[in-house]
């Protein structure tokens, strides 16, 4: 079983369109959770980080089941610069000032015009 | 101005040569690290170091080698170069989210996109 898991998609939207992705991971032990956004040829960006409670950032709403090691992101009213490949990224503590992150395979996103 | 940066940003080379990569971080951050990105696109930690020491060594064949003679630096050394070998290096660095202590968050340079013929 991979460490972290992700649908590849594509998703293939319109824009103005509401689109959810989901992740599981394996460790318990994971600490802390992220969305991480790759454009083609480009490095992965920090989208938002992903806290227990639940997190909004603008149109971006990421939420966390620790129980059921579940983490989940949803675009409102999806934009063509939107269109990405989504990257679940899960940390697990090395302790001290070090962590080692865990990415998934990454969701692809085509908004469509 | 560029928060993590790397050179070259593209590598053409030959099986069995050898070849360097170099990564630097004007953040301000202790910890850096070495990613591969291989043609699936998946993205796995090769090496980190915290404060110019090694934390974290991730099965990878010794012909890699990290150096990071200050904290802003870490370069990576590969020696004998295998057709396998072709990938992206992300260089990245870390910054501990100080609201939620053990939650850190980690920018990453442009890559290195290396193509061995």
């Amino acid at each position: 079983r991979k460490e972290v898991e992700q649908d590849p998609g594509p998703f293939n939207v319109p824009e103005g369109a509401t689109v959810a992705f989901n992740c599981t991971y394996s460790n318990s032990a994971s600490q802390s959770f992220f969305w991480y956004r790759q454009d083609c040829r480009k490095e992965p960006k920090l989208l938002m980080s992903v806290y227990s409670s639940g997190n909004e950032d603008g149109r971006f709403t990421a939420q966390l089941n620790r129980a059921s090691q579940y983490i989940s992101l949803l675009i409102r009213d999806s934009k063509l610069s939107d269109s990405a490949t989504y990257l679940c990224v899960v940390n697990l503590a090395y302790g001290g000032a070090t962590n080692k992150l865990i990415f998934g395979t990454g969701t692809l996103l085509a908004v469509q015009p | 101005d560029t928060a993590v940066s790397q050179t070259p940003k593209y590598l053409v080379t030959q099986m069995g040569n050898d070849k360097s990569i170099k990564c630097e971080q004007n953040l301000g951050h202790d910890t850096m690290y070495w990613y591969k990105q291989d043609s699936k696109k998946f993205l796995k930690i090769m090496f980190s170091y915290n404060n110019k020491e090694l934390i974290i060594n991730e099965t990878v064949p010794n012909r890699f080698s990290p150096k990071s003679p200050d904290k802003a630096h870490l370069n990576l050394h590969i020696n004998s170069l295998e057709l396998g070998d072709s990938a992206v290096y992300f260089c990245a660095s870390s910054l501990r989210v100080e609201r939620r202590q053990g939650a850190y968050e980690q920018y990453f340079g442009p890559g290195t996109r290396l193509t061995v013929t």
